[in-house]
């Protein structure tokens, strides 16, 4: 099952500002866009955006999603101890019917 | 405020079959304010990434993960509020903490419950 590209790992110092990409193709991040989660260790991922932008209730506006083409962004602004975790990328496949998501992106904030 | 809960074995035998409850509170599975969701089952081996198992939409279909399908099952009860996975002929290679999820956007998880295939 072809899955999302994301690269593995990021590190930013503190207060700076970190964009994760992940990468798909026009039957998934192009055509309906993805979802973005945090993780943190130990515990179950929690929903930042979803399909492009759409930030629930809850979620600092730090964090903001966009599109080009096949690839979503994150960006995450005035980077903070707590933005440390991994970072997936979701998205339905329409021509697979399927879910695929990224591999995931670590990021350390120094 | 929508809940999810996992519940089932934390062991199972290989070659047996794992059986998983998810268990919702603070609304229905069947709707919610007059909007229909879908539910579905993701698994994270120790140390992973995500992988998606399977997703049943509120239309009545059900679609599940083509490397998983031919040993995957999901249901819905919708008067008991859960929806249920089975995966059958389990190897050590489906061990992986299995959470439940609101889809399409994935918006509420349960806890995670971690299933360990071991004799």
């Amino acid at each position: 099952q072809a899955g999302l590209t994301q690269p593995p790992s990021e590190s930013k110092d503190l207060g700076q500002t970190a964009t994760l990409t992940c990468t798909g193709n026009s039957n998934n991040v192009g055509d309906e866009g993805a979802a973005w989660l945090q993780q943190h260790q130990g515990h179950p991922p929690k929903m930042l955006s979803y399909r492009n932008n759409n930030r629930p209730s809850g979620i600092s506006e730090r964090f903001s999603a966009s599109r080009s083409g096949n690839t979503a962004s994150l960006t995450i602004t005035g980077l903070q101890p707590e933005d440390e975790a991994d970072y997936y990328c979701s998205a339905w496949d329409s021509s697979l019917s399927a879910r695929v998501f990224g591999g995931g992106t670590k990021l350390t904030v120094l | 405020q929508l809940q999810l809960q996992e519940s089932g074995p934390g062991l199972v035998k290989p070659s047996e079959t794992l059986s998983l409850t998810c268990t919702v509170s603070g609304g229905s599975v069947s709707s919610i304010s007059g909007t229909r969701y879908s539910w579905g089952w993701i698994r994270q081996p120790p140390g992973r990434g995500l992988e998606w198992i399977g997703t049943f939409f509120y239309s009545g279909t059900t679609y599940y993960n083509p490397s998983l399908k031919s040993r995957v099952t999901m249901s819905i009860d919708t008067s008991n509020n859960q929806f249920s996975l089975k995966l059958s002929s389990v190897t050590a290679a489906d061990t992986a903490v299995y959470y439940c999820a609101r889809h399409p956007d994935l918006d509420y998880w349960g806890q995670g419950t971690l299933v360990t295939v071991s004799s």
